[in-house]
């Protein structure tokens, strides 16, 4: 597995855009780069993935360095409801073991 | 089914005792995955297994902790001679082994 780097805690204000930051400078040239999330009380609940290019879906975007060293979740809009641990990891695309981190504990601002 | 489903949502057990814990993945899900979450912390990756096969065990604390999935859908997480230490969430998720992994409820295990 690819070791990530992410920081401890961000804080942001609501209605405010967040970027999260993840370092995996050991990924290998064929894994995929997946976010998860895990709100209070509740389980991990998946946000994207991507391999090179950058990605959107409803909930996020993300951004991947040119040289996947590094990558960035981005929040278009933080709500309170987004306040969550936010894991990033990378995976081979098939038959691959997910490992969470210690994440980052997004703080919501109202 | 809709969604990952685990039973029973709590269990409360006695020391010594054994316990099993079901999951019922999302129908055609290849890949299924047990976790161990304590409070305030991440999930802890317990195995997994592709189809029926266990693909990696490494996660097991000890061998007291077992897991199938003889028919490559329900699975079973099984803790024989329960101890206090084993008191946690349990989480299960299923995916199709490309992508998205979709996790169930838990269960909350209480060892008393």
């Amino acid at each position: 597995d690819a070791k990530t780097t992410q920081p401890n805690s961000m804080e942001s204000n609501e209605e405010e855009p967040v970027h999260l930051p993840c370092n995996h400078s050991t990924i290998s040239g064929t894994d995929y780069i997946h976010w998860y999330r895990q709100l209070p009380s509740q389980g991990p609940e998946y946000v994207i993935h991507g391999l090179t290019s950058n990605v959107n879906n409803r909930m996020a975007s993300l951004a991947i360095a040119e040289d996947r060293k590094s990558s960035t979740l981005i929040l278009h809009r933080a709500t309170l409801r987004d306040a969550a641990v936010y894991y990033c990891m990378g995976l081979r695309n098939r038959d691959d073991k997910i490992i969470f981190g210690k994440g980052t504990r997004l703080h919501i601002l109202p | 089914g809709a969604g990952v489903s685990q039973s029973p949502r709590y269990k409360v057990t006695k020391r010594g005792q054994d316990v099993a814990l079901r999951c019922d993945p999302i129908s055609g899900h290849v890949s299924l995955y047990w976790y161990r979450q304590a409070l305030g912390q991440g999930p802890e990756f317990l195995t997994y297994f592709n189809y029926e096969a266990q693909q990696d065990k490494s996660g097991l604390p000890n061998d007291r902790f077992s897991a199938e999935r003889p028919e490559g859908s329900i699975s079973t997480l099984t803790i024989q001679r329960t101890e206090q230490r084993d008191s946690a969430m349990y989480r299960c998720a299923s995916s199709t082994g490309q992508g998205a992994a979709f996790f169930g409820q838990g269960t909350r295990l209480t060892v008393v």
